[in-house]
C-alpha cells in the first residue's frame, strides 16, 4: 500500500543536540511538506518542496533545515538553534486531484527536549 | 494573509448531528478542505469543496460554503463515537492554511 512513513514516532533530545526526522513516501508525489503542531494550535508550515533538489521556507523555518535529494525522501533536521523544539511534527505529500491540492499525511513524530 | 478560525470544542450525543464551523479571511481560496485527526495520528482528508460550489454531500458528511460571509461548515449526520477526533478546516490558493482545529467529543 502506498503511503508516508515517518520515523521515529517518539524522540527525546537533550538541549543543544541536532536531531533528524525521517519522512519517506511511495506515492510518487512531487510535493512534500513539514508541519509543526502544538497543543491547541493549527498546523504551521516549516518547509516545503515542490520538486527534487528544491525547497522553500514556510512560516516558521528558523532553526530547521531540510534536504530533497530524492523524490521519495524529505528529512527534517531540528537544530540547536530552534528555541522551543518540543512539538508534534507532521510530514505530508501532495498530488493534484481535479485541481485540488490534496495532502496525504504521515503518522507524525513527537519530539521532546529534555 | 489568510487566516482560518474555528471554535475549539464541540460535544454531542451519539446519533445526533454535529456541525463544525469555520471562518476564513482570504476570499481567493480556490478550495476549502476538511481534515480529521485522531489522537496521536496524522491528518486524513475527509472532503473538500471548490469555491464556486455552495454545498457538497458525501455520505454522512455535508459541507456548506457561504462565500459572502466567508463561512464553511461541516455537518456529520448520525454522529458515532468513532467520529470523536479533531477536525481541521483549511483554505488554499497557493498553500494550505489550517485552522486551530475543533475537538469533537461524542457522548454515548
Amino acid at each position: 500500500d502506498g503511503g508516508i512513513t515517518q520515523s521515529p514516532k517518539y524522540l527525546f533530545r537533550k538541549e543543544g543536540q541536532n536531531v533528524t526526522l525521517s519522512c519517506e513516501q511511495n506515492l510518487n508525489h512531487d510535493a512534500m511538506y513539514w508541519y509543526r503542531q502544538d497543543p491547541g494550535q493549527g498546523l504551521r508550515l516549516i518547509y516545503y518542496s515542490q520538486i527534487v533538489n528544491d525547497f522553500q521556507k514556510g512560516d516558521i523555518a528558523e532553526g530547521y533545515s531540510v534536504s530533497r535529494e530524492k523524490k521519495e525522501s524529505f528529512p527534517l533536521t531540528v537544530t540547536s538553534a530552534q528555541k522551543n523544539p518540543t512539538a508534534f511534527y507532521l510530514c505530508a505529500s501532495s498530488s493534484e486531484v481535479t485541481g485540488a491540492n490534496v495532502l496525504t499525511f504521515g503518522a507524525g513524530s513527537r519530539l521532546t527536549v529534555l | 494573509g489568510e487566516d482560518v478560525e474555528q471554535s475549539l470544542f464541540l460535544s454531542v450525543r451519539e446519533g445526533d448531528s454535529s456541525v463544525i464551523n469555520c471562518t476564513y479571511t482570504d476570499s481567493s481560496s480556490t478550495y476549502l478542505y476538511w481534515y480529521k485527526q485522531e489522537p496521536g495520528a496524522g491528518l486524513q482528508l475527509l472532503t473538500y469543496i471548490f469555491s464556486n460550489m455552495d454545498m457538497k454531500q458525501d455520505q454522512r458528511l455535508t459541507v456548506l460554503l457561504n462565500k459572502k460571509d466567508k463561512h464553511l461548515s461541516l455537518r456529520i449526520a448520525d454522529t458515532q463515537t468513532g467520529d470523536s477526533a479533531i477536525y481541521f478546516c483549511a483554505g488554499a490558493k497557493y498553500k494550505l492554511i489550517f485552522g486551530s482545529g475543533t475537538r469533537l467529543l461524542v457522548r454515548p
